[in-house]
């Protein structure tokens, strides 16, 4: 699975959209794009994913470049219950691998 | 969005004694599940995939003695840690994947080894 690499923390006002970046520069033809995101002391919880369109549902948006070597998660708007750790994953069909993740925090 | 349960939550044991997670499907069967183990203020680390009948695929490092899976019908897949120790003090995860697409998470089990 190729390898991703998310900044490693990021704050974001209650309300606002909060915008996730990830890249993913090795990126085969035929993997998926997907996130997911970890609440403290709970098991991961899917969010979204995608190949090659940008990929929206009632939690979030996702935004692939054209040559699918990033994506951006965007959560539209925030709240407090947002805060999490965010992972972006690349991969098949098999095992999720976790990288380090970006934790977002939701201020007040 | 499918169901994974993880049982217990939270389990305390002694040194030395082995302990039992349980990881079910409870609206759909999975064939192939995944056990992760994860430290404190680390990501989650795969330690093992769970086939149906037949015998799980360990990441490397990871001791398959220590830590045995078993995964005997579409539902349900367990992990025992034998002999424990405080150093496998972890929260232990598992997941299934459904459809081939995502992957849906248990609550995930606190294992403190005092």
């Amino acid at each position: 699975d190729a390898k991703t690499t998310q900044p490693t923390s990021m704050d974001c006002a209650e309300g606002r959209a909060a915008n996730l970046p990830c890249n993913h520069s090795t990126i085969s033809g035929n993997e998926y794009v997907y996130w997911y995101r970890q609440i403290h002391s709970q098991g991961p919880q899917y969010i979204i994913h995608g190949l090659k369109n940008n990929e929206t549902n009632e939690m979030a948006s996702l935004i692939i470049t054209e040559d699918r070597k990033s994506s951006t998660l965007i959560l539209p708007h925030a709240t407090l219950r947002d805060t999490a750790v965010y992972y972006c994953i690349v991969g098949g069909y098999q095992k999720v691998t976790f990288g380090t993740g970006t934790k977002l925090q939701v201020i007040p | 969005g499918a169901v994974v349960s993880q049982h217990p939550s939270r389990v305390i044991c002694k040194s030395g004694t082995s302990v039992k997670i349980e990881c079910r499907s409870l609206d759909f069967q999975a064939t192939t599940m995944f056990w992760y183990r994860q430290f404190p203020k680390q990501s989650l680390m795969l330690m093992a995939t769970s086939n149906e009948g037949s015998k799980a695929t360990y990441e490397q490092g990871v001791e398959k003695d220590k830590f045995l899976i078993n995964h005997a019908s579409l539902t349900l897949s367990t992990l025992t840690v034998t002999s424990a120790h405080p150093e496998d003090s972890s929260f232990y995860i598992c997941s299934a994947r459904v459809g081939g697409y995502e992957a849906f998470f248990g609550q995930g089990t606190r294992l403190t080894v005092v």
